[in-house]
């Protein structure tokens, strides 16, 4: 049973403009959240993460907001650039130390 | 640091072959984890070990799927026997920051079962 879900498997965004990426959850024991990049070939690697006691979490170009309520994440990019393109795992975990459980992924491809 | 060491970076085996995929985790992170990566189910943990020791490993698809940390530098994910359903690309991590949850990836190994 998938705890964390994308469901968008794909976006495509113009260069410059903003990208969204949403991420949902159904685990409420879930505490925190973090986001990861995939090139092809390459293991997945950190972007971004947050807490469930703030509701944003701003690095650079990369922004995550939360939405307790809701069970709802996503990751802002802006502006979004070529190098971006990859797939974007959102990942939850319930406490430090335990296991991440992942999306499926979002696969980003941002042309010029 | 070298990172998380996978090896090897490809296999391709025949069905009913044995498979073995090794892991070097970075030295000093007491977590270790392997994920398998499909396009239908994403990236799926299959088991853990904190201190060598397995903690969780009710991932692990079948009983032909199993796992070994004999020392804190090295772990094993067999496969035997090898089926066609297991074509995947294997991850191995280890977790840095407890407080973060951050985990850092290898490279990967990809299996194909013919």
């Amino acid at each position: 049973d998938q705890q964390v879900k994308q469901n968008s498997p794909s976006l495509s965004v113009q260069e410059g403009r903003i990208s969204i990426l949403n991420c949902d959850y159904t685990n409420s024991m879930f505490d925190y959240f973090l986001w990861y990049k995939k090139y092809p070939a390459e293991g997945p690697t950190f972007l971004i993460s947050i807490s469930s006691i703030k509701d944003k979490n701003e690095d650079g170009r990369f922004t995550v907001f939360l939405n307790k309520s809701a069970k709802h994440l996503s990751l802002h990019i802006v502006p979004s650039q070529p190098g971006d393109s990859a797939v974007y795992f959102c990942a939850a975990s319930a406490g430090s130390g335990y296991a991440l459980n992942f999306g499926k992924g979002t696969s980003l491809l941002v042309t010029p | 640091d070298a990172g998380v060491i996978q090896s090897p970076r490809h296999e391709v085996t025949e069905m009913g072959q044995e498979v073995t995929l090794r892991c070097k985790p970075i030295s000093g992170h007491d977590y270790l984890f392997w994920y398998r990566q499909t396009m239908m189910r994403g990236l799926e943990l299959l088991i853990y070990f904190n201190n060598n020791v397995p903690i969780d490993d009710s991932g692990m698809p079948e009983d032909r799927f199993s796992a070994k940390m004999p020392n804190a530098s090295f772990s094993t994910l067999k496969i035997q026997p090898s089926e066609p359903r297991d074509s995947a690309v294997y991850f191995c991590a280890t977790l840095g920051d407890l407080r973060i949850g951050e985990l850092f990836f290898g490279e990967g190994s990809r299996l194909t079962v013919l």
